[in-house]
């Protein structure tokens, strides 16, 4: 099986900030990597697919990178809304993984 | 557009089991996988298996092998997910989404709580 990891769990940031999550497989999945955004009491909401495709009507402020073994979230400007935590799951192969959850709260 | 809409909030005996609905709508639905995934209270999101509603092929985490069953019916666009041999470990919000280049809609999710 795949494992992710996933780090930080949590950190705290201000509005304006430049935040950045990262995910480590292991082993090499290509670039079939999502990013998920999940509030308090809602479904996951996807952000990103394949690595690095921002989903339609995301704001631009977030962005993924990575191929292979190592990728990266990226929110370039943290907005109030985007207090939450976030997931990324490898559907390279099954089981599919999700990492352990990075909860971006305020500082 | 798009809508999964999950059956309502379970509660039920351990040793019970649970059968959670997903009816499919603004879409083929035998065109796309439909996938389980778990969060129990305060947890990450744990993947169970998927289904190709086309085909009825499934694939389970091995976690869940021989105590969970997905099916569907294609005839009303429904998706389901059974977990038998139920314990308090399986109190959970259970979600089902649609595979398309990972998941890209979620049903609202369905509490189960086991409880004796």
């Amino acid at each position: 099986d795949i494992q992710m990891t996933q780090s930080p769990s949590s950190l705290s940031a201000s509005v304006g900030d430049r935040v950045t999550i990262t995910c480590r497989a292991s082993q090499g999945i290509r670039n079939d990597l999502g990013w998920y955004q999940q509030k308090p009491g809602k479904a996951p909401k996807r952000l990103i697919y394949a690595a690095s495709s921002l989903q339609s009507g995301v704001p631009s402020r977030f962005s993924g990178s990575g191929s292979g073994t190592e990728f990266t979230l990226t929110i370039s400007s943290l907005q109030p809304e985007d207090f939450a935590t976030y997931y990324c799951l490898q559907h390279n192969s099954y089981p599919w993984m999700f990492g352990q959850g990075t909860k971006v709260e305020i500082k | 557009q798009v809508l999964l809409v999950q059956s309502g909030a379970e509660v039920k005996k351990p040793g019970a089991s649970v059968k959670v609905s997903c009816e499919a709508s603004g879409y083929t639905f035998t065109a796309f996988y439909i996938h389980w995934v778990r969060q129990a209270p305060g947890q990450g999101l744990e993947w169970m298996g998927r289904i190709n509603p086309n085909s009825g092929i499934t694939n389970y985490a091995q976690k869940f092998q021989g105590r969970v069953t997905m099916t569907r019916d294609t005839s009303i666009s429904t998706a389901y997910m059974e977990l038998s041999s139920l314990n308090s470990d399986d109190t959970a919000i259970y979600y089902c989404a649609r595979d398309y280049v990972s998941v890209d809609y979620w049903g609202q999710g369905t509490l189960v709580t086991v409880s004796s």
